[in-house]
């Protein structure tokens, strides 16, 4: 079946250091590819999204690029913050760009930065 | 506005208590799903309605688990006899795009 596997935590980085959380995933078909965040304290939330091969998804200065040749969506950040501290979870949905299906989530990765 | 209500929000229960989770989406959706999060790892996916229909259910969803969407609106998720494995953060989350929107979710903790 479809899986997510993403680099393990936790990882711990200074303020303006450059950040790189691997994910690779298994689907057959097309996924479209997720990450979400968990900030400490609060609810799951999206991130940032990409529907289809080549896309890059971006969001409050994260970026991430859809590669069906390697299977990644890398998730990049070029300077980190204290305020990034959380938990995030790459993922993907099995249904394709037309419909909402379920989500697969990988384990989680968590982000400690220090000031 | 797309948003999620979960109540409760915490729940402490004894092992072999009954216990009901209940899930409210702000507008109507066709589409709602059940996820349960254990400690260090991501969500994974229990079930989901079609309005009152449920569709699909994993193998994690065991016969003590039951989920139910009477009118199509809210729905609620329950466990009888619960046990300490039990013990998770059980999310709710309605389509929104190709995503999902997820509520706060509902602590559970089995003693």
């Amino acid at each position: 079946g479809d899986s997510v596997t993403q680099m393990e935590g936790p990882v711990t980085l200074s303020e303006e250091a450059f950040l790189t959380i691997n994910c690779t995933y298994t689907a057959t078909g097309y996924p479209s590819l997720f990450w979400y965040v968990q900030y400490p304290g609060e609810g799951l939330q999206l991130l940032l999204k990409a529907t289809k091969a080549d896309d890059k998804g971006s969001n409050k200065g994260f970026e991430a690029t859809y590669r069906k040749e390697t299977t990644s969506f890398h998730l990049e950040k070029g300077s980190v913050q204290v305020s990034d501290s959380a938990v995030y979870f790459c993922a993907l949905s099995d249904g394709g760009y037309s419909s909402a299906s379920k989500i697969i989530f990988g384990s989680g990765t968590r982000l400690s930065i220090r000031p | 506005d797309t948003g999620v209500s979960q109540n409760p929000r915490h729940k402490i229960t004894k092992r072999g208590q009954n216990v009901t989770f209940r899930c409210d989406p702000i507008s109507e959706h066709n589409r709602l799903y059940w996820y349960r999060q254990t400690l260090g790892q991501g969500p994974e996916f229990l079930t989901y309605f079609q309005n009152e229909a449920q569709l699909e259910k994993s193998r994690l969803l065991s016969d003590r688990f039951s989920a139910e969407r009477p009118k199509g609106s809210f729905s609620t998720l329950e466990i009888q006899r619960t046990e300490q494995g039990d013990s998770a953060m059980y999310l709710c989350a309605i389509p929104r795009g190709v995503e999902a929107f997820f509520g706060q979710g509902t602590r559970l903790t089995v003693v």
